[in-house]
């Protein structure tokens, strides 16, 4: 499979607890982004990275929120003391040239 | 400020109507990228189309078609003899050509919801 692969599918977490999130993108894709889709709304941007760099965090990513993309290749997004606010899905996308394909996302779901 | 604006939130049709999806946007932007992206209740969402600004040319793809009016902002889908397996949330999506510190993030309209009833 080539597509963007993203881990776990679905995270059931009581509140306060730490949870990481994992996205593998097409491989020779550079550039990596983190959106966020709440029910019945489109995606938000979070957060992207060029290469290993993190060149732009939109203002949803509270301080609780950490993402990383170590040697350029996969992605992490770590978000810790979790509310019941952070229930949603977290969709990775990568992209080489204008436009994205994304993964399946994570739905996290904060008991 | 990018804005897009899917105005219908819930269409239904029965299968073989032909149903067009309405995208209207906002952009100071002279030069941009427009998308489509279909979302099954699997989540994942699926890559439709991308047009440049630049080309205003209406595009058809087997039962698809998108007509870009750059005059309106408007860049609307249509689905010709609709399919069951054509139920899904569409969104309507909106990116800067290029810009080194945001990579051409999209900005999402809040989807329209098709149901295509056998």
């Amino acid at each position: 499979d080539t597509g963007v692969s993203q881990d776990p599918r679905h995270k059931i977490t009581k509140r306060g607890q730490n949870v990481t999130f994992r996205c593998d993108p097409i491989s020779e894709h550079n550039r990596l982004y983190w959106y966020r889709q709440t029910l019945g709304q489109g995606p938000e941007f979070l957060t992207y990275f060029q290469n290993e760099a993190q060149l732009e965090k939109s203002r949803l990513l509270s301080d609780r929120f950490s993402a990383e993309r170590p040697k350029g290749s996969f992605s992490t997004l770590e978000i810790q003391r979790t509310e019941q606010g952070d229930s949603a899905m977290y969709l990775c996308a990568s992209s080489f040239q204008g436009g994205a394909f994304f993964g399946q996302g994570t739905r996290l779901t904060v008991v | 400020a990018q804005k897009v604006t899917q105005a219908q939130t819930e269409i239904s049709v029965v299968e073989k109507e032909d149903v067009t999806l309405d995208c209207v946007y906002e952009t100071r932007d002279t030069t941009y990228y427009l998308f489509w992206y279909k979302q099954p209740p699997s989540g994942e969402l699926v890559f439709l189309i991308r047009r440049n600004s630049f080309d205003e040319q209406n595009e058809i793809s087997g039962r698809y078609s998108w007509n870009f009016q750059k005059s309106t902002s408007s860049f609307n889908f249509t689905i010709t003899a609709s399919q069951v397996v054509d139920s899904a949330v569409y969104f309507c999506a909106l990116s800067e050509v290029w810009v080194e510190t945001s990579g051409s993030r999209l900005t999402f309209g809040e989807g329209t919801q098709l149901t295509v009833n056998p």
